[in-house]
């Protein structure tokens, strides 16, 4: 299969790390994106690892542990605009889609 | 200046009606999509094309039938619509496959209400 898992819904407080796992099975595998999603609008891509460790871009970073079908992506400083839902994805295995996780719902509090 | 544009951004319909979304993008790019979100935000690949060629057709009933003029068009036709089919679509875009695949552009999404 090439499902992925990730929890529902995080809470945090403004200016805490908060950390979004996702787990996915290993069939096909060729990378691991995150995108967000505002209440509204569109998912926008945050970033992608096709290979282990991490990707920092300010204060959003996203890593991947292939022997462990694990990444995560990890939020600093929060701030009360990333309050939104968040998708892990990865390759289709067809090669030119994505397959999303069903979100995680981030409500970050004053 | 617009990367992925859809039209229209919402649609009322009532069942058994035909309807149709437009999507284009202006970012040059080969491979195009189609993804329904669901009432509890799950996103569901439904169509991808590359090159104005179906490259993808997620077991989506025959109803829905994408069609893609040129490799910056990619429009959606739905017959005999069903409540079923209430839903967000949206469009999406990226470069060809390998690492680029997975940076995708969205559009701002159809909001299809079927009553």
């Amino acid at each position: 299969g090439q499902s992925l898992e990730q929890p529902s819904e995080v809470t945090a407080v403004e200016g805490a790390i908060v950390q979004i796992n996702c787990t996915y099975q290993t069939s096909g595998f060729y990378g691991l994106s995150w995108y967000q999603q505002h209440d509204g609008g569109a998912p926008t891509f945050l970033s992608y690892n096709a290979l282990d460790g991490l990707e920092e871009t300010g204060r959003f970073s996203s890593f991947l542990s292939r022997s462990d079908s694990y990444g995560y992506l990890l939020l600093q400083e929060l701030q009360m605009k990333d309050s939104a839902s968040y998708f892990c994805a990865r390759g289709h295995q067809a090669g030119t889609a994505l397959i999303f996780g069903k979100g995680t719902t981030l409500s970050v509090s004053s | 200046d617009t990367a992925v544009s859809q039209t229209p951004k919402y649609l009322v319909t009532q069942m058994g009606n035909d309807k149709s979304i437009k999507c284009e993008q202006n970012l040059g790019h080969d491979t195009m999509y189609w993804y329904k979100q669901d009432s509890k935000k799950f996103l569901k690949i439904m169509f991808s094309y590359n090159n104005k060629e179906l490259i993808i057709n997620e077991t989506v009933p025959n109803r829905f039938s994408p069609k893609s003029p040129d490799k910056a068009h990619l429009n959606l036709h739905i017959n005999s619509l069903e409540l079923g089919d209430s839903a967000v679509y949206f469009c999406a875009s990226s470069a060809r496959a390998g690492r680029v695949l997975n940076e995708q552009y969205f559009g701002p999404g159809t909001r299809l209400t079927v009553t």
